[in-house]
């Protein structure tokens, strides 16, 4: 069954660290995405791509980076993560038209203390 | 500034109700609409699009847009128990498929 598989689904980090969240994909879609969720935001863009090597940045991209080797893997890299950090991370594949639904991940609980 | 804005933040209906949710949009290049529900500790899963004017039924779901007003809503007839969620509407343009989430309506149905 096509599926996006978060890892890891619960992280701690220090304040300064670096984090990296990864992200699969076996629906074989071209574009990629991470949100952030936070109660009263609602899911916020951080970063999205259309292919393997492309990033694009979303709403909220400040302190993001994000990396796409290959059609199935997007990361998420926070070079110095930073308490305002701690969220839930939620990575989504889906196809090009724009009429196309999201298959989302069940996401990545990050708390930075 | 959040470009898809849903209220009410939270709703709470009896079990066989009927919950109404409302989505409006500040950006009159959005041409697709989708609703999300999410339950608790999963990711948001797609329940139903709707990208042309006036409703679209699915079973127990009607989605209703108004584009000219920019507005979207989502009734649930005959509320379930497990229809309590937290219900996002989302939007994206014509040439993107980028969508943009609203902060959501946390639905609860009580037995």
């Amino acid at each position: 069954e096509a599926a996006v598989t978060q890892s890891p689904r619960n992280k701690v980090a220090v304040t300064g660290g670096k984090v990296t969240l990864s992200c699969n994909q076996t629906n074989n879609h071209n574009n990629m995405y991470w949100y952030r969720q936070d109660t009263g935001h609602g899911l916020r863009l951080i970063h999205y791509s259309y292919g393997a090597g492309s990033t694009e940045k979303g709403d909220i991209p400040d302190g993001y980076k994000a990396s796409r080797p290959s059609q199935e893997n997007f990361s998420l890299i926070l070079e110095l993560a930073t308490p305002s950090q701690t969220s839930v991370y939620f990575c989504a594949s889906g196809g090009q038209a724009a009429n196309s639904d999201y298959t989302f991940g069940s996401g990545t609980r990050l708390l930075v203390i | 500034q959040q470009k898809v804005q849903q209220s009410p933040e939270s709703l709470s209906v009896p079990e066989g109700g009927m919950a109404s949710l409302n989505c409006t949009s500040s950006d009159r290049n959005f041409q697709y609409f989708w609703w999300y529900r999410q339950h608790s500790g999963e990711g948001p899963k797609a329940l139903m699009s709707i990208f042309s004017d006036g409703d679209k039924k699915e079973g127990r779901f009607t989605a209703h847009l108004n584009k000219a007003s920019l507005h979207v809503s989502l009734h649930i007839r005959d509320s379930q128990p497990s229809d309590s969620a937290l219900y996002f509407c989302a939007a994206s343009w014509s040439n993107y498929n980028v969508l943009y989430f609203g902060s959501g309506t946390k639905l609860t149905v009580e037995p």
